[in-house]
């Protein structure tokens, strides 16, 4: 079983605060990242897709970096809404299998 | 459909009975996981489909756990002899096909053994 850690497991921040949170992974046999949101009482939603080292991807105010030599993933949110509040899931993929290796994920609550 | 259904959306069972959990993927997504999460845990893998092809089946637990996908669409979960550790939500995932490609969850079935 590999490891995918995700910290924090939990953040409180103020609407308009910048924000960041890490996803670590093995750094052998890295295939590729997923990012997810999963907001409470619907389905998790794909962020990014993250495939080479230094890869850097945004989505609005949501932007993510990968390090596959170290094996980490940063996900950043500038100007944090009370709509970011949600649970962010990353997935770790390797080449030895079709499994993808969720986190315990990071719960953020944007305060107004 | 829009997006992925699964059916039912809670389960209730008492423990020893059989269930089944039914997974609608999005229309032409060759790829379908299974996923397990426990209250606190991120989604753990289950089983992986390539059409009706069962690619991987290493998640399940034990085998009380059953996953097809005759057809290449539907799938189905069926858990036999449902024991209380096997509370969880279940979760549903298709995609396009291959690691790369995002997949698209379903709401999930809450099963609760009694």
């Amino acid at each position: 079983i590999l490891n995918v850690e995700q910290s924090p497991q939990s953040l409180h921040v103020q609407e308009g605060d910048s924000t960041n949170f890490t996803c670590s992974f093995p750094s052998s046999n890295f295939y590729a990242l997923h990012w997810y949101r999963w907001e409470t009482a619907k389905s998790p939603e794909a962020l990014f897709v993250m495939t080479l080292n230094g890869d850097e991807k945004k989505k609005g105010r949501i932007s993510a970096t990968l390090n596959t030599k170290e094996g980490y993933s940063y996900l950043y949110i500038k100007g944090s809404q009370p709509e970011d509040s949600a649970t962010y899931l990353c997935a770790f993929i390797g080449y030895t299998g079709n499994q993808f290796y969720f986190g315990t994920g990071t719960s953020l609550t944007v305060i107004p | 459909g829009a997006g992925v259904s699964q059916s039912p959306r809670y389960k209730v069972a008492k423990r020893g009975q059989d269930v089944a959990l039914r997974c609608d993927p999005i229309s032409g997504h060759v790829s379908l996981f299974w996923y397990q999460q426990a209250l606190g845990q991120g989604p753990e893998f289950l089983t992986y489909f390539q059409n009706e092809a069962q690619l991987d089946k290493s998640g399940l637990p034990s085998d009380r756990f059953f996953a097809e996908r005759p057809e290449g669409s539907v799938s189905t979960l069926k858990i036999q002899r449902t024991q209380q550790e096997d509370s969880a939500v279940y979760l549903c995932a298709s995609s396009l096909g291959g690691e790369i490609n995002e997949q698209y969850f379903g709401p999930g079935t809450r099963l609760t053994v009694t």
